[in-house]
């Protein structure tokens, strides 16, 4: 399977825990983007690398979350201290340059 | 913040109709992209117009493009029970933010 790959589908934990999510892009593509998407509403941007540079962040991106892409390939985004209204499907996308982006099927997050 | 707004929010309709939703946007585009999404899965891109086009086809799909009303439509001809989906339309910007900007998403109903 050559398209976006999305680590874990789903992840239950408890408020106030850390959570990690990974995200392996199409290999050819330079851009990878996270989104956050609650029920009923479209993908809401969060961040945008293009290599390993993080060149844009969302002001939802609270000090709580951090994002990394070393060397260019593989992301993660980690959310510290977990709150109830972390819950959302989180969303991981690759694109080259201005084309067409491609989605992951999401991880699940739910905070109880 | 969303910048594609799509109308209308829900559209219910029979097999073998035709289904039209509509979206609008604020700023100075690139290129706008339709993207389908099944229930609790990722998003499938469907068809990329940019700003120097004004339609285009794929397949079922016939996509326009108005830059002068900052408006795009997405029609969907015969439409098939399996169209059921909700459909977001997503601007790439030709300045300042690069990552895809969405809007809330039309929710398509196709009845047998």
């Amino acid at each position: 399977d050559t398209g976006v790959s999305q680590n874990p589908r789903h992840k239950i934990t408890k408020r106030g825990q850390n959570v990690t999510f990974r995200c392996d892009p199409i290999s050819e593509h330079n851009r990878l983007y996270w989104y956050r998407q609650t029920l009923g509403q479209g993908p809401e941007f969060l961040t945008y690398f293009q290599n390993e540079a993080q060149l844009e962040k969302s002001r939802l991106l609270s000090d709580r979350f951090s994002a990394e892409r070393p060397k260019g390939s593989f992301s993660t985004l980690e959310i510290q201290r977990t709150e109830q209204g972390d819950s959302a499907m989180y969303l991981c996308a690759s694109s080259f340059r201005h084309t067409e982006a491609f989605f992951g099927q999401g991880t699940r997050l739910t905070v109880v | 913040s969303q910048q594609g707004e799509e109308d209308p929010q829900a559209l219910s309709i029979q097999e073998g109709e035709n289904a039209t939703m509509n979206c609008s946007y604020k700023t100075s585009i690139n290129n706008l992209q339709w993207y389908r999404q099944n229930s609790g899965r990722g998003l499938v891109h469907l068809i990329l117009i940019r700003s120097n086009e004004r339609e285009k086809h794929s397949g079922r799909l016939r996509v326009t493009l108005d830059t002068s009303k900052k408006s795009s439509s997405l029609l969907i001809t015969a439409s098939r029970a399996a169209d059921t989906a909700s459909y977001f339309c997503a601007t790439a910007s030709d300045t300042g933010r690069r990552a895809l900007t969405f809007g809330s998403g039309t929710r398509l109903q196709v009845q047998p």
